[in-house]
């Protein structure tokens, strides 16, 4: 995961409560993305960004916001968090907005909420 | 929605063998194809990308892909105890983002 830091990488939660989960890439790559991965669902898509302040939704936006405003960090929040929103959540980057090259994703952050 | 689909497995081979695994995808318009492979408590890291039709070997592996049939394929070679993982397909879509299949887990037995 070099290239690719995601802070924390473990955190328990209780409902109600607002988090944020930070990505920070010293790749300079243009592209960020905010997945969650749970059995049964694979990898859905929450958020991306294609720039400084430039950010669009995926297909699993709701209860989530984000915020970009490095080029270096990518900062997922869950506004008040719930039970259906435990996770793992994975930050990926790309070079280049037609993926030639696929996304390299950082270790993930296990996120409980309790 | 556009969908990725993946036999969720376990696929289990013998080592030395050869592991096939398999993705169908929905999207005709999809012109990338990616295969990532995930150990358990790990994050996805890519193994190979095909973009036309035919075959592309890197290795023990060879990525398939057959746009007519919408259907792309990774074989794995002389399988050993570490290619034990999850393995994810993943195609672009009209926006140009990566939608993943579900992972199909394969078990290689020593």
């Amino acid at each position: 995961d070099a290239g690719i830091t995601q802070s924390p990488r473990h955190k328990v939660t209780e409902t109600g409560t607002p988090v944020t989960l930070r990505c920070h890439q010293t790749e300079n790559h243009r592209y960020m993305y905010w997945y969650r991965q749970d059995p049964g669902h694979g990898l859905r898509l929450i958020h991306y960004s294609y720039g400084v302040k430039d950010t669009d939704k995926g297909e699993v936006s709701d209860g989530y916001s984000v915020s970009r405003s490095k080029t270096e960090d990518f900062l997922l929040t869950l506004e008040s968090a719930t039970s259906s929103q435990t996770s793992v959540y994975f930050c990926a980057i790309s070079e280049t907005e037609g993926n030639n090259y696929g996304y390299t994703f950082g270790s993930g952050t296990r996120l409980t909420v309790v | 929605q556009k969908e990725v689909e993946q036999n969720s497995g376990p696929l289990s081979v013998p080592e030395g063998a050869i592991a096939s695994l398999n993705c169908t995808y929905s999207d005709r318009g999809s012109q990338s194809f990616f295969w990532y492979r995930q150990y358990s408590g790990k994050s996805p890291e890519l193994i190979m990308f095909i973009y036309s039709n035919g075959d592309k070997e890197d290795g023990r592996f060879t990525a398939q892909l057959n746009k007519a049939s919408q259907y792309v394929s990774l074989l794995i070679r002389d399988s050993q105890p570490s290619d034990s993982a999850t393995y994810l397909c993943a195609v672009n879509n009209a926006g140009n983002m990566l939608t993943f299949g579900g992972g199909t887990r394969l078990m290689v037995k020593p």
